[in-house]
């Protein structure tokens, strides 16, 4: 059965360093979304992606964050400077279609630990 | 802004038993509601999902009614069994009006006790 893969599945950094999380959507999905959670609150929308270019962001997603398809399989997102509340688990989700209902399916996720 | 709510942060049923879990919402433009699970250490999980032209839809032992006059969707998980044991969030979206994003509720721990 297809599915959303992430990498790292943890990653531990120094405040202020840059990281990169990196996901693979189910390949003929053609949306694609971060959402976060830290841990014992809600799982918040960051981004969604479509046709190479950002489609919705929330407040959270500030300049210090950018997402990127580098090539045809792989969707990422970046943490410029992490801060210590950036500390939180990131999934990766793709859906099938552009509009209309559709359920999103998500990674495993990457759990990040800012220090 | 919070905009689905899940006031119940935990339940716990007996096996065999009906496990109700409810959800509201506050933006009157969602019309597409999903329910979620979520193991620990893993992503959520697709479960099953409603459209608002509907006011049921089943699926084996998953049953979502919505209640759009109240913004009120419930699951209803008949019979409970000790693997369905996790949090369950409820999420919604408004294509037609906030894109494809969905909105999440905080999720109820669901325990089935053996």
């Amino acid at each position: 059965e297809p599915e959303v893969t992430q990498t790292p599945s943890h990653q531990v950094t120094q405040m202020g360093q840059e990281v990169i999380l990196r996901c693979v959507p189910i390949s003929n999905h053609l949306y694609f979304y971060w959402y976060r959670q830290i841990l014992g609150q809600k799982v918040e929308f960051l981004v969604s992606f479509y046709n190479n270019e950002i489609s919705e962001k929330s407040e959270i997603f500030d300049d210090q964050f950018s997402v990127e398809r580098p090539d045809g399989s792989n969707f990422t997102l970046k943490i410029r400077s992490t801060k210590l509340e950036d500390s939180a688990m990131y999934f990766c989700a793709s859906s099938e279609f552009v509009r209309g209902n559709t359920e999103a399916f998500f990674g495993q996720g990457t759990r990040l630990t800012v220090v | 802004d919070q905009q689905v709510k899940q006031n119940s942060p935990s339940l716990s049923v007996q096996e065999g038993r009906i496990s109700i879990l409810n959800c509201d919402y506050t933006n009157s433009m969602f019309d597409y509601f999903l329910w979620y699970k979520k193991y620990p250490a893993e992503g959520p999980t697709f479960l099953i999902s409603i459209s608002s032209i509907k006011d049921k839809n089943e699926d084996g032992r998953f049953t979502v009614f919505l209640n759009k006059s109240a913004k009120h969707l419930s699951l209803h998980i008949v019979p409970s069994q000790p693997g369905d044991s996790a949090v369950y969030f409820c999420a919604a979206s408004a294509p037609g009006y906030t894109g494809n994003q969905f909105y999440f509720g905080t999720g109820t721990s669901l325990t089935v006790i053996p």
